[in-house]
């Protein structure tokens, strides 16, 4: 079993760049897809990237996925910082050894 | 379009059941893995569980807190996902969300509240 680790919050000014990271406590970030999800406030998640670094039809190109063996690591990336995109930010990934999904604890994105 | 509407929470005492639906259209259900994702009020996203199609074997898995307790089936001839939920605790008091993927991207329904309290 694994754990993925979000910073709890982060925060920066609109036209900025921001990384979100989702670090991975066990195993090989490399040997599951990574998700990541936006919840906007009273919203379900929707899917902003998937396997790792693919961008549903829709999702601006401002967004980008990635993974980083020497640290464990996934992250997603949002550029040109929009207020709309403020949200919280969901990475998820397969546990092969349970058949379960882990999710990580969320990220609380604020553009000010 | 993939659509999912989730249907059947409300008020439930402690130790009471419940059963959620999921209405499924846009994609072919039957082929489908379906899973249910819960979100406590104010906190993160929980994976309750999922059920193969029946070409995959149609078997399910669950996350601790809920194994023994909750069962998820599914109604091909129906495009209905279900959550049987038993023995239910307050510490179950979620938004339910049914979920699946086509094309390798995970699609989500509104979600349906559940309240346990007595």
């Amino acid at each position: 079993n694994f754990m993925l680790t979000q910073p709890h919050s982060v925060s920066e000014s609109p036209g900025k760049t921001v990384t979100i990271s989702c670090t991975r406590s066990s195993g090989s970030i490399a040997s599951n897809y990574v998700q990541w999800y936006q919840q906007r406030p009273g919203s379900s998640p929707t899917t902003v990237i998937y396997e790792d670094n693919q961008r549903p039809s829709g999702v601006p190109d401002r967004f980008s996925g990635s993974i980083d063996s020497s640290s464990n690591s996934a992250s997603l990336t949002i550029s040109g910082l929009k207020t709309e995109d403020e949200a919280d930010y969901y990475c998820q990934s397969y546990d092969s050894s349970n058949r379960h999904w882990v999710f990580g604890g969320g990220t609380k994105l604020t553009v000010l | 379009e993939v659509q999912l509407v989730e249907s059947g929470g409300g008020l439930v005492k402690p130790g009471g059941s419940l059963r959620l639906s999921c209405a499924a259209s846009g994609f072919t259900f039957s082929n489908a893995w379906m899973s249910w994702v819960r979100q406590a009020p104010g906190k993160g996203l929980e994976w309750v569980g999922r059920i193969k199609s029946k070409t995959d074997g149609g078997t399910t898995d669950y996350a601790a807190p809920v194994k023994g307790r909750f069962t998820i089936s599914r109604d091909d001839s129906k495009n209905t996902l279900y959550l049987q939920m038993n023995s239910l605790k307050t510490e179950d008091t979620a938004v339910y969300y049914c979920t699946t993927m086509v094309r390798g991207i995970d699609y989500w329904g509104q979600g349906t509240l559940v309240t346990v309290s007595s």
